[in-house]
């Protein structure tokens, strides 16, 4: 198969604290993506970062690539409530974005 | 203003009968998808319409009939329903093809599908 794997699978936390979340991918890529999924809802994009890339952030996010192993980690700082979703690492590539199986999320208040 | 609108969003209906699910985006994509999310979560893609036409038809039941009347409908048509059809059916578009930077994937929210 070529989903990835998000590990943790579920991670509880609390409010103000940093969640790290970690993906595994089987194929080369041309870049990996971090997608949200509110419970009942649709995804929706966080952050993409290319196969050149070694980290990059957006506003709380932190994303890291390791190409070399294969792997990506998601860095959420400063958690809030609202941060409380499941958390989908995508390998993008020149047809498709292939989806891992999704980490849940919680953080308490 | 809901760029990626798919209906309906629930559907409950026996084994055998044929149902549809519509989806338009106005985001002016010349990219649309279907995705299943089974009851453990993982998202797969089925298929992907460029400008009207078929690029990616995974391995799917030809049950499933993807339609594209223009680049901003993409409806899915299911025939002969099955229980292990029962599961969460996303429509998204994209600007162009390929998962590439600049061509994010949008999604809609989502079509729970039932087969009793």
């Amino acid at each position: 198969s070529q989903q990835g794997e998000e590990d943790p699978q579920a991670l509880s936390i609390q409010e103000g604290e940093n969640a790290t979340m970690n993906c595994s991918y089987k194929t080369s890529i041309n870049n990996l993506q971090w997608y949200r999924q509110n419970s009942g809802r649709g995804l929706v994009h966080l952050i993409l970062i290319r196969s050149n890339e070694r980290e990059k952030h957006s506003g709380r996010l932190r994303v890291t690539l390791d190409t070399s192993k294969k792997s990506s980690s998601l860095l959420i700082t400063a958690s809030r409530a609202a941060d409380t979703a499941s958390y989908f690492c995508a390998q993008g590539g020149s047809e498709k974005l292939v989806f891992g199986k999704g980490m849940k999320l919680t953080v308490n208040p | 203003d809901t760029a990626v609108s798919q209906t309906p969003k629930y559907l409950v209906t026996q084994m055998g009968n044929d149902k549809s699910i519509k989806c338009e985006q106005n985001l002016g994509h010349d990219t649309m998808y279907w995705y299943k999310q089974d009851s453990k979560k993982f998202l797969k893609i089925m298929f992907s319409y460029n400008n009207k036409e078929l690029i990616i038809n995974e391995t799917v039941p030809n049950r499933f009939s993807p339609k594209s009347p223009d680049k901003a409908h993409l409806n899915l048509h299911i025939n002969s329903l099955e229980l292990g059809d029962s599961a969460v059916y996303f429509c998204a578009s994209s600007r162009g093809q390929g998962a590439r930077p600049g061509n994010t994937i949008y999604f809609g929210e989502g079509s729970w599908l039932t087969v009793v």
